[in-house]
């Protein structure tokens, strides 16, 4: 069963921070996600990686396969990226996802 | 959106009765998830299908039944509900249409139950 660890647990930064989420597993995976959830709301798919980086608008993935470990990281983090952000690996195929327990951000004005 | 959609959106119910909670999508995405989400243990995996009639049990299957009779529906069955499932159940699609492959999964609303 693969163990996944995400840190910090809470994470509260002022508008404008670069921001890094981190993500670690034990066992080795097909892929990584990096999922978003506002209060309240759903969850959404940010980014999937098997290897390198990836970058959406001020969204920045990475992941290093042979350290089993993976960040986030968000640029000139504004009030709006607030949420819980969350990590989960898929061994691939019909797998299911294997969750981290998330990071809480608040972004201050 | 990826086109999923869940029912109920909330239920109250109380202990012993069953409940069935709906997923449909409309995407023909090959495999269906069900997850729970809880304070303190995150998101977990209920039971998935990889195929009409074809399912298997995730890592808190106990107390859960699936069925999955058409592409795009799978239901999650609580035969007799008990306080500990009080959760918010997430459905989530993914496998990429007949002929394609992806790994990205795509969530459905939520469904908020409550046993009392």
């Amino acid at each position: 069963k693969n163990e996944v660890e995400q840190s910090p647990q809470n994470l509260t930064a002022q508008e404008g921070e670069f921001i890094t989420i981190n993500c670690s597993y034990s066992v080795g995976i097909s892929a990584l996600h990096w999922l978003q959830q506002h209060p309240g709301g759903g969850i959404v798919s940010l980014f999937m990686l098997s290897s390198g980086k990836k970058k959406h608008g001020r969204l920045i993935a990475t992941i290093n396969i042979q350290e089993k470990h993976s960040s986030l990281h968000i640029t000139a983090s504004h009030p709006r990226d607030s949420a819980v952000y969350i990590c989960a690996v898929t061994g691939g195929g019909a797998d299911g996802l294997t969750f981290g327990k998330g990071t809480h951000l608040i972004i201050q004005p | 959106d990826a086109g999923i959609t869940q029912s109920p959106r909330h239920k109250v119910t109380e202990t012993g009765t069953p409940v069935t909670l709906r997923c449909h999508q409309t995407e023909n995405h090959r495999y269906m998830y069900w997850y729970r989400q809880d304070p303190g243990h995150g998101l977990r995996l209920i039971h998935y299908s990889y195929g009409v009639k074809d399912t298997d049990k995730g890592e808190v299957s106990d107390g859960y039944s699936v069925s999955r009779s058409k592409t795009e529906d799978f239901l999650l069955t609580l035969e007799s509900a008990t306080s500990s499932q009080t959760s918010v159940y997430f459905c989530a699609i993914s496998g990429g249409l007949a002929g394609t492959y992806t790994m990205e999964q795509f969530f459905g609303p939520g469904t908020r139950l409550t046993v009392l």
